[in-house]
């Protein structure tokens, strides 16, 4: 079964540094998604970044950039210039290739980790 | 202009009660989903639905059926609700062909 491990239950950056989160995962599958959510305290789930397991470039979104390494099934996202209202709980997570397992795509979360920023 | 919504954002019960949990989406997806994250926030599917099958995470008690009246509506009744029911309930939708879920607010509900 697939797994979603976010070793980090919290962080903290100071406003305008940089910051990573770890993310690894467990999957046989060689054809796969991932992604970085944010949820702040408003509760709404927002998606910050995604990377296709077939494409290695990593994915970026403006200060949100990945560091997609296959292999080690490692998954980690960079924040850079960090803004207070980056302070959120950030849930990395798999997308099950449908049809696997009668999976019909259906995502599969870490933990998540809070990260809190400092003025 | 929402695009997925749902409805109450808060719902206050007394165990033993029925309630349910509506969802729609306007972005004429296929598939949907519903979450549910526990008070440590954990987030864990606990069915996905398109206009063809259902797919039941076998962890979920079967007080809890989806049902769907339409391709936009996927909605959540849970039957003698018990304390442990107490979460924050999301549901989302996906396109087929698309990899992206998007979420609803979400519904926390609180079991008395």
């Amino acid at each position: 079964a697939q797994t979603v491990t976010q070793s980090q239950p919290e962080m903290s950056v100071q406003e305008a540094e940089t910051v990573t989160l770890s993310c690894t995962y467990d999957t046989s599958e060689s054809d796969y998604y991932l992604f970085w959510y944010k949820q702040p305290p408003s509760r709404q789930m927002i998606l910050v970044i995604r990377q296709e397991a077939y494409k290695q470039q990593n994915a970026t979104e403006n200060r949100f950039s990945v560091n997609f390494q296959k292999a080690a099934k490692s998954f980690s996202l960079k924040i850079s210039d960090s803004q207070l209202g980056d302070a959120a709980m950030y849930f990395c997570a798999y997308r099950c290739p449908p049809g696997y397992g009668g999976s019909q795509g259906n995502l599969i979360f870490g933990k998540g980790t809070k990260l809190s920023v400092k003025p | 202009d929402t695009a997925v919504s749902q409805t109450p954002k808060y719902l206050v019960t007394q165990m033993g009660n029925d309630k349910s949990i509506k969802c729609e989406q306007n972005l004429g997806h296929d598939t949907m989903y519903w979450y549910k994250q526990d008070s440590k926030k954990f987030l864990k599917i606990m069915f996905s639905y398109n206009n063809k099958e259902l797919i039941i995470n076998e962890t979920v008690p079967n007080r809890f059926s989806p049902k769907s009246p339409d391709k936009a509506h996927l909605n959540l009744h849970i039957n003698s609700l018990e304390l442990g029911d107490s979460a924050v309930y999301f549901c989302a939708s996906r396109n087929r062909g698309q990899e992206t879920q998007y979420f609803g607010p979400g519904t926390r509900l609180l079991v008395l």
